[in-house]
């Protein structure tokens, strides 16, 4: 079967760096997917890997090893308004996208 | 970047009654747009995917009379909850695909907050 993991939960510091990590198992790959979503709104768009390697975008970054099935997202300089959930969504063969069921971020002062 | 709108935003409706859910795609052509529902704390829950000029395809366990979904041109798909119950309240968001991207990337509606009292 398909299936995507990454922690529920995560908490850290404003000011710090956070690493969340996602695992999957799909049939197929064409693109791993970083979307953030504050609570009662629609996910928004953080990154897109299709290739090995890092991709870099401000305060975030997106990581991807496809012979591992590995993704990770860096925040650096959290912000408070960085609390939020982070969806990890791949692409799989018939470009049909397959959730994660999202890693909650909680940023102290 | 491509927009979609969602409306309404928030809608609250009696029981027994039917409620539609707009989704546009303001400045693209979808040929796809996904409707999900999300519990609280809870990820993207696929419904249907919606495919412009056919039938919707419906994920297991959504039931297809009960979510009426209609795609009857390129920037609009509706969702229709009939004969809603106090356990359909939910938020549910629609997404869309550009008709000329394979990439898979979403561009999400703002999401509607539905309750049925």
């Amino acid at each position: 079967g398909q299936n995507i993991d990454q922690p529920t939960e995560m908490t850290a510091t404003e000011g710090a760096i956070v690493q969340i990590n996602c695992t999957y198992q799909t049939s197929g790959f064409n693109g791993l997917f970083w979307y953030q979503q504050h609570a009662g709104e629609a996910p928004t768009f953080l990154s897109y890997n299709v290739l090995d390697g890092l991709e870099e975008k401000g305060r975030f970054s997106s990581f991807l090893s496809r012979s591992k099935g590995y993704s990770y997202l860096l925040l650096k300089e959290l912000q408070m308004k960085d609390s939020a959930s982070y969806l990890c969504a791949v692409t799989d063969s018939n470009y049909q996208l397959i959730w994660g069921a999202g890693t909650k971020l909680i940023i102290k002062p | 970047g491509a927009v979609v709108s969602q409306h309404p935003s928030r809608v609250i409706c009696k029981s027994g009654t039917s409620v539609k859910i707009e989704c546009r795609s303001l400045d693209f052509q979808a040929t796809t747009m996904f409707w999900y529902r999300q519990f609280p704390k809870k990820s993207l829950m696929l419904m249907a995917t919606s495919n412009e000029g056919s039938k919707a395809t419906y994920e297991q366990g959504v039931e297809k009379d009960k979510f009426l979904i209609n795609h009857a041109s390129l920037t609009l798909s509706t969702l229709t909850v009939t004969s809603a119950h106090p356990e359909d309240s939910s938020f549910y968001i629609c997404s869309a695909r550009r008709a000329s991207e394979d990439t898979g990337e979403l561009f999400f509606g703002e999401g509607s907050r539905l309750t049925v009292l």
